[in-house]
């Protein structure tokens, strides 16, 4: 069985500041794991996925994300937010060859001028 | 036209309707699926098709009803729902069932009176 947690429903930052979103995982084999963005009144958008190849993982937009074992987490950095990055961030984890993917509750990312 | 579209974007019905939703993806995927985002909760896979069969159904009650008759299209079959069907409905497709990258449409924003 898998879960995600994302640690933060809201996250509020200024423009030019950094973007720090927390997710932690559970799995009971090396999982997959991705980040989605949702814009208002939109789909889904995969943003960047680690599938055990490289631990540093970089998406659209100046995403990244790291996945450390040690820490069970694949936080979602950015280093210098825009108002445009605005929207709700999903965390998500499944095992290697199932279909099932495992949402997290979602991180809603505020930007401030 | 790309990608994966979803109709109708909005639905307002009362309990004793039917009505379908409506998703085509044109990304030549043979793997599709329907997702329900309720607020404040992560999202919850409600079925997949694999080659048009059912691979997966997560215990939806049978007032929601799926048919894919191709590998291009999904409906998603309603009839005597209840309010706390209210939710946004979001279909997906990926290559293969159990493929790691799947694509969203904008989904389906149902009310049920």
């Amino acid at each position: 069985a898998q879960s995600v947690t994302q640690l933060g429903s809201h996250v509020s930052v200024s423009e030019g500041a950094l973007v720090l979103l927390r997710c932690n995982y559970s799995s009971s084999v090396p999982p997959y794991l991705f980040w989605y963005v949702q814009y208002p009144n939109q789909g889904l958008q995969l943003l960047l996925k680690y599938t055990s190849a490289a631990t540093l993982v970089k998406g659209i937009n100046g995403f990244e994300a790291e996945f450390k074992k040690s820490e069970t987490s694949f936080h979602l950095t950015k280093p210098s937010a825009h108002m445009s990055d605005a929207a709700e961030y999903f965390c998500a984890v499944r095992p290697p060859c199932a279909s099932k993917l495992t949402f997290g509750t979602g991180t809603r990312l505020q930007v401030t001028l | 036209e790309t990608g994966v579209t979803q109709t109708p974007r909005h639905l307002v019905m009362g309990m004793t309707n039917k009505k379908s939703l409506k998703c085509e993806q044109h990304l030549g995927h043979n793997a599709m699926y329907w997702y329900k985002q309720s607020a404040k909760k992560p999202l919850e896979l409600m079925f997949v098709y694999s080659l048009e069969e059912r691979v997966e159904n997560n215990s939806v009650p049978s007032r929601f009803s799926p048919e894919c008759p191709n590998s291009s299209h999904l409906f998603l079959h309603l009839h005597t729902l209840q309010p706390e069907d209210s939710a946004l409905y979001l279909c997906a497709s990926s290559s293969l069932a159990g493929e790691e990258t799947q694509y969203f449409g904008p989904g389906t924003r149902l009310l049920v009176l």
